[in-house]
């Protein structure tokens, strides 16, 4: 079965780096795009990226461009997502999730657990 | 301001019908199709609708989606108290070159 498995929760002082990666297993890693979504308490959920697990290319949102770098390691089947100058908020859940086309139609049909990213102010 | 728009609330009892709406614009729902996610408390997003109608793995067909225009629906029938959870819409958009989700409609079942 699917599964992405999320890195744990990180606290990191405003202005640092963070890293956090993503698991896949239970298919072809590199046949399936990977996007990254954060999601602050309370608000509406967020896009952030998506890399091309196959050749690694990547797409970011105009909002974190300059600020965040997804990368993948074929090897180890997991991606990874890093933001860098941390603000307080940046505090948020961060999800992987697949990237699926059907028919012409793209939706993430698998999501990770999540990982919480607190940055305090 | 979310780019797509939904009520923030909806409610209904055990059995009733109850429909979410979706409203966006030309770059988003108006060019492409619609994706609708259940997010129970505490937990990852669910995939429940894709391409406004076509229903996920699993997902009982008491959910429908649709789509007109500029704007998209997400129906529940014979609502039940599994059913209360956060619904978001989601959309590509091409003025924004990214995805785009919606304010999120938390349903409640009286």
């Amino acid at each position: 079965q699917v599964q992405l498995v999320q890195s744990g929760a990180e606290v990191k002082k405003p202005g640092a780096s963070v890293k956090v990666s993503c698991k896949a297993s239970g298919y072809t890693f590199s046949v399936y795009g990977l996007h990254w979504v954060r999601q602050a308490p309370g608000q509406r959920p967020e896009w952030v990226g998506w890399i091309n697990a196959g050749n690694g290319d990547t797409k970011y949102s105009q909002k974190f461009q300059g600020r965040v770098t997804i990368t993948r390691d074929t090897s180890a089947t997991t991606a990874y997502m890093e933001l860098s100058s941390l603000r307080s908020e940046d505090t948020a859940v961060y999800y992987c999730a697949r990237d699926r086309l059907v028919n012409l139609n793209y939706y993430f049909d698998y999501w990770g657990q999540g990982t919480l990213v607190t940055v305090p102010s | 301001q979310s780019v797509l728009t939904q009520p923030p609330s909806a409610s209904g009892t055990p059995g009733q019908r109850v429909t979410i709406s979706c409203s966006g614009s030309n770059p988003n729902i108006g060019s492409h199709t619609v994706n609708w996610y259940q997010q129970l408390p505490g937990t990852a997003p669910k995939l429940l609708i894709y391409g406004n109608s076509q229903r996920a793995s699993g997902v009982p067909d008491r959910f429908s989606g649709s789509k007109s225009g500029t704007s998209a629906s997400l129906a529940i029938s014979g609502l039940q108290s599994e059913d209360e959870a956060d619904y978001y819409c989601a959309a590509w958009d091409d003025s924004l070159n990214g995805w785009v989700f919606g304010g999120g409609t938390k349903l409640t079942v009286l």
